[in-house]
């Protein structure tokens, strides 16, 4: 069985200063990890993805990820968070087996302090 | 643009009605999954077809029923609605295994 717990429901910082959003998974296979953001009245967005490769990963807008075998972690970080980065960030675990089950996390809403 | 589109955007529709979402996957993709967003309940994952098959199930209700079609396009049938039911509609497609999912814009449901 798979799961992913994101750690934080709200984050808020200042503009400029770091972002961290906080996310654990447990699985039974190898997993693919995900990370995807929802601004309001939007769809969902890729942000970044980790299949294995480098556990370091880079997404889009300056966000990356890093994946720790050891603490089933994959969080999120930004060095210096921007207005538009306010939005809903989930984090997504999916197997490798042939059902494939994509599991969201419940969210994280991230606020950008002027 | 995602390259997967949902159709309708919005609809209204009345308690005890039935209404038919569908999602248009990205060429090639042969998954389609259906999620639930609502304010209270978050990010739902009701149902997947891959290939015309139903792989997993989620919390869908017995009211709601989806199929794949041959061409891959997928429908969100919803029944006997009730005001609970409204909330934005999420259809996603993928190509397999481990891939990422890509999202359409949703269907906002609203329930009157």
């Amino acid at each position: 069985a798979q799961s992913v717990t994101q750690l934080d429901s709200h984050v808020s910082v200042s503009e400029g200063t770091p972002v961290l959003l906080r996310c654990n998974y447990s699985s039974s296979y190898s997993p693919s990890l995900f990370w995807y953001v929802q601004h309001p009245n939007k769809g969902l967005q890729l942000l970044l993805k980790y299949t294995s490769a480098a556990t370091l990963v880079k997404g889009i807008n300056g966000f990356e990820a890093e994946f720790k075998k050891s603490e089933t972690s994959f969080h999120l970080t930004k060095p210096s968070a921007h207005m538009s980065d306010a939005a809903e960030y989930f984090c997504v675990v999916s197997d490798g087996s042939s059902a494939s089950k994509i599991i969201f996390g419940s969210g994280t809403r991230l606020s950008i302090r002027p | 643009d995602s390259g997967v589109t949902q159709t309708p955007k919005h609809l209204i529709t009345a308690t005890g009605q039935r209404v038919t979402l569908r999602c248009s996957p990205r060429s090639g993709d042969l998954s389609v999954y259906w999620y639930q967003q609502s304010l209270d309940q978050g990010l739902q994952f009701l149902i997947q077809y891959y290939n015309g098959e139903e792989r997993a199930k989620g919390n869908i209700l017995e009211r709601f029923s989806a199929q794949q079609f041959p061409d891959l396009h997928s429908e969100l049938n919803l029944s006997s609605l009730e005001l609970g039911d409204s909330a934005l509609y999420f259809c996603a497609s993928s190509s397999g295994a481990n891939t990422e999912a890509f999202f359409g814009q949703g269907t906002r449901l609203t329930v009157v």
